[in-house]
């Protein structure tokens, strides 16, 4: 069966610092990868997707990015983080077909930015 | 007019009860549609996909009127261990967004 796990789960960075949020998938090849962000009281946010290694889709301009350098492996990063930054990251997979194929979710990671 | 749209709620109910959440989407061409049940500072998890046809799963039951571009979910006989935030997605061929646009949820209390 598929699995999906991201790290960290939890984290306080000051503001300015860097970030590396990483996720893997294990069970499944070439998958949709995507990242989103949680802020309280609001929506899923997508940041990020990715549909295969090295193709990375950007819904947002920020100070962040993401990478994939492996089928199964979907980084998001930042050189410097804002307190806006804070929120509930989210690593998630679907399958390759772009028909809006069911997704599922990693546990998160929660970022508070201070 | 908002993609994905739910009565934020909360909806707060007595055990057994009946309730219903709606959503709305703007998109005609949508293709698939689910309902994700999210509970406290996880991640969302997914509950049902909803089928044309309409389609049950034990308590819930979930339908799609694709001429009114709305989904329903509707939850029988309700328990406490259903009180969670209940997450409307609909998803497209295209389009920018990963092709799945989420709803900002509905929250549900089940009371004693």
């Amino acid at each position: 069966s598929q699995t999906i796990h991201q790290w960290p789960a939890t984290l306080v960075q000051p503001v300015g610092s860097p970030l590396s949020l990483e996720c893997t998938v294990e069970g499944t090849s070439n998958p949709n990868l995507y990242w989103y962000r949680q802020a309280a009281g609001r929506g899923l946010q997508l940041l990020f997707y990715s549909v295969g290694i090295g193709q990375i889709s950007s819904e947002v301009p920020q100070n962040l990015s993401a990478s994939r350098p492996q089928d199964r492996q979907f980084i998001l990063s930042s050189k410097k983080l804002l307190l806006s930054d804070s929120g509930f990251y989210l690593c998630a997979w679907s399958g390759s077909s772009l028909g809006g194929n069911t997704i599922y979710f990693g546990e998160g990671s929660w970022l508070t930015v201070v | 007019r908002k993609e994905v749209e739910q009565d934020p709620g909360p909806f707060n109910v007595p055990e057994g009860a009946t309730v219903a959440f709606n959503c709305t989407y703007s998109n005609s061409a949508s293709q698939s549609f689910f309902w994700y049940r999210q509970d406290c500072r996880k991640e969302p998890k997914l509950l049902m996909s909803v089928y044309s046809s309409g389609n049950e799963d034990g308590r819930f039951t979930a339908q799609l009127n694709r001429a009114s571009q709305y989904i329903s979910l509707l939850i029988r006989d309700s328990k406490l261990s259903d009180s969670a935030t209940y997450l409307c997605v609909v998803g497209s061929y295209g389009g920018s967004q990963g092709n799945l646009i989420f709803g900002k949820g509905t929250k549900l209390s089940v009371k004693p």
